[in-house]
């Protein structure tokens, strides 16, 4: 069935590092594939997405490509800074053009902490 | 973004009670809401789908008469655990489609409400 892998953290950088947190999918068809973040004691939040091949997703600086032949959303930022420090989740839906719902399904989920 | 709203945000209670978490589409209506589990450290775990006038759709595993699921209008699902025990201790959280998601380019987008974290006594 589908899945998603994503790295294991946590994953600890100082201010100003470089952060790559890799995802892997495996899917049938063409999913949209997407990344979450979930702050200390909030809900998930969109953080970025994309459709379909070579797309790339953008938000705050974070940057994902939807890379179909290597089966890859890795998430990427120049600089993380401090508030930066959330669980970030990879996840994939696909679309439905019948109607029928469809779902989320996420990776595990990777916890940035990030250092002053 | 559209606004999914969640209540209460934080519930204890003891053992034996039921609880109800609410789940509202704030600025649109949706016909399916989704209920995902979180447990600490792992990620979240869809129990259900919730069908606006019909019954929801359970995922494996998880006990229907435990979790009881309507979602009476377009703009509200509730989840009631039913009799809980210290292990349905967890953080429940919803998200809603927007109905609209099959027209134009949107691509299904879902967004979640902030979570409820029961704590079961």
């Amino acid at each position: 069935g589908d899945s998603v892998t994503q790295m294991e953290g946590p994953v600890t950088l100082s201010e100003e590092a470089f952060l790559t947190i890799n995802c892997t999918y495996t899917a049938t068809g063409y999913p949209s594939l997407f990344w979450y973040v979930q702050y200390p004691g909030e809900g998930l939040q969109l953080l970025l997405k994309a459709t379909k091949a070579d797309d790339k997703g953008s938000n705050k600086g974070f940057e994902a490509t939807y890379r179909k032949e290597t089966t890859s959303f890795h998430l990427e930022k120049g600089s993380v800074q401090v508030s930066d420090s959330a669980v970030y989740f990879c996840a994939l839906t696909k679309v439905n053009y019948g109607g029928a719902t469809n779902k989320l399904i996420f990776g595990t989920g990777t916890l940035l902490a990030v250092q002053p | 973004g559209a606004v999914v709203s969640q209540h209460p945000s934080r519930v204890i209670c003891k053992s034996g009670t039921s609880v109800k978490i609410e789940c509202r589409s704030l600025d649109f209506q949706a016909t399916t809401m989704f209920w995902y589990r979180q447990f600490p450290k792992q990620s979240l775990m869809l129990m259900a789908t919730s069908n606006e006038g019909s019954k929801a759709t359970y995922e494996q595993g998880v006990e229907k008469d435990k979790f009881l699921i309507n979602h009476a209008s377009l703009t509200l699902s509730t989840l009631t655990v039913t009799s809980a025990h210290p292990e349905d201790s967890s953080f429940y959280i919803c998200s809603a489609r927007d109905q609209n998601w099959t027209s134009g380019s949107r691509t299904g987008e879902l967004f979640f409400g902030e979570g409820s974290r029961l704590t079961v006594l």
